[in-house]
């Protein structure tokens, strides 16, 4: 089974909808991100967790929401979507102070 | 503002050739270095890093390239080949910034065979 997996995969939704994506991870890591793909602007992080109290603002929060539901999982929400935020959104996770974080496989999503 | 710039956006290298993506970093402070692979339908993964207190780290047909006084690194890759079309992402980050990672904007490589 995969070490950090997102749901749902792919995602389409009307504007002015609410959403929410979801990570969880096994790796027992205690740092989780949200970051967003779009072509041509590489990945820009939108909130990060270092424990289930500890959330922050990362570049890119506003019109979006972040919940850390225990440990393993962190969830980010789109309380009224709009097209501008269609992109590929990803989770990742890391340990500690160790560099290395590790990416899950994605949601794409696409705000009609 | 993008504190990471990378280039080319875009890259072509036949098999077997070298295929070299540079970045270019503002920050002073930052102390980390990597590069993220991704393939199409998957998340980055990490692929190598270095600190700056080294000029050149190499792990198998890829190495990374570090200039601290032009604000420069650059990740070369040996005897490209298909398996290795992907796009690829540098990033910096600091312990002052709390290790947030910052990401260029990403190269699309493709290796014809």
């Amino acid at each position: 089974d995969a070490d950090v997996t997102q749901t749902p995969r792919n995602r389409i939704t009307k504007t002015g909808k609410r959403i929410m994506l979801e990570c969880s991870q096994t790796k027992g890591h205690d740092r989780m991100y949200w970051y967003r793909q779009d072509p041509g602007l590489g990945l820009r992080l939108i909130y990060y967790s270092f424990d289930v109290k500890d959330i922050n603002k990362g570049e890119i929060s506003d019109g979006y929401s972040v919940s850390r539901q225990a440990q393993a999982k962190f969830s980010l929400s789109l309380e009224s979507a709009i097209p501008n935020q269609t992109a590929l959104y990803f989770c990742a996770t890391r340990q500690g102070a160790r560099e290395t974080q590790y990416f899950g496989p994605g949601t794409r999503l696409l705000v009609l | 503002q993008q504190q990471v710039k990378q280039s080319p956006q875009s890259l072509i290298v036949q098999k077997g050739g070298i295929s070299i993506i540079n970045c270019a970093y503002e920050n002073t402070a930052f102390d980390y270095f990597p590069w993220y692979q991704q393939f199409p339908g998957k998340g980055p993964a990490l692929l190598i890093a270095i600190r700056p207190d080294v000029s050149e780290k190499k792990e198998g047909r890829f190495t990374i390239s570090f200039n601290k006084s032009a604000k420069q690194f650059s990740l070369h890759i040996m005897d490209s080949q298909p398996g290795d079309s992907a796009t690829y992402f540098c990033a910096a980050s600091s312990k002052q910034g709390a290790q947030k990672l910052v990401f260029g904007q990403g190269t699309r490589l493709t290796i014809n065979p």
